[in-house]
């Protein structure tokens, strides 16, 4: 079945490092694919997207291309600050799931000063 | 101002009682959707519905029922059949299920559920 693996954390990075964070997926067909960001305490929001091959979802700095050859869809941002400090979920929907969602286990990110 | 609300934000359970948890949602989406997050772990899917009176097991129904009488609104029940609810559930809704749009969830903010 469809489903998502996700680098384990915690990660823990000094401000301005650079970041990645891995996603790999299983899919059939072509499922969109998703950055979620869960701040402590709270739901999680959508930090950006793809839904097609080569698409590359960029928000708040942080950028994730769709990449179908590796199906991976990795996560990264160039200068981390101490307010990027959260857990990221990696996500998929697909036509064959129904559109659900699949999570992966998340990665928590702390950014020191 | 448009979104989710869940509440309570924090809620008890004494042992053998049934509680509910509210979820409402002002973005006109058809689909809802309940999950279940435990500490250091992903989401798990406990039920969805999408469209009103209408909705499906999730990969953890078991000790939870919903209903969705309302476009707007879809609770969640946490009965006594449930041994180990003690979690933090979230509430997502999606535009719906088509065969031409793949839908994003959007979040609520959460009930943690704490066992007496």
């Amino acid at each position: 079945g469809d489903s998502v693996t996700q680098m384990e954390g915690p990660v823990t990075l000094s401000e301005e490092a650079f970041l990645t964070i891995n996603c790999t997926y299983t899919a059939t067909g072509y499922p969109s694919l998703f950055w979620y960001v869960q701040y402590p305490g709270e739901g999680l929001q959508l930090l950006l997207k793809a839904t097609k091959a080569d698409d590359k979802g960029s928000n708040k700095g942080f950028e994730a291309t769709y990449r179908k050859e590796t199906t991976s869809f990795h996560l990264e941002k160039g200068s981390v600050q101490v307010s990027d400090s959260a857990v990221y979920f990696c996500a998929l929907s697909g036509r064959n799931t129904g559109n659900q969602f699949y999570f992966g286990t998340g990665t928590s990110l702390t950014v020191i000063p | 101002d448009g979104g989710i609300t869940q509440s309570p934000k924090y809620l008890f359970r004494k042992e053998g009682q049934n509680v509910t948890l509210s979820c409402e949602q002002n973005l006109n989406h058809d689909a809802m959707y309940w999950y279940r997050q435990d500490p250091g772990q992903g989401l798990r899917l406990i039920y969805y519905s999408q469209i009103v009176n209408d909705f499906q097991k999730g990969d953890i129904a078991e000790g939870y029922s919903v209903s969705r009488e309302k476009k707007e609104s879809f609770p969640l029940t946490v009965t006594s059949a449930q041994k180990n609810p003690t979690a933090f559930y979230l509430c997502a809704t999606g535009q719906g299920a088509s065969r031409r749009v793949r839908e994003t969830q959007y979040f609520g903010p959460g009930t943690r559920l704490l066992v007496l």
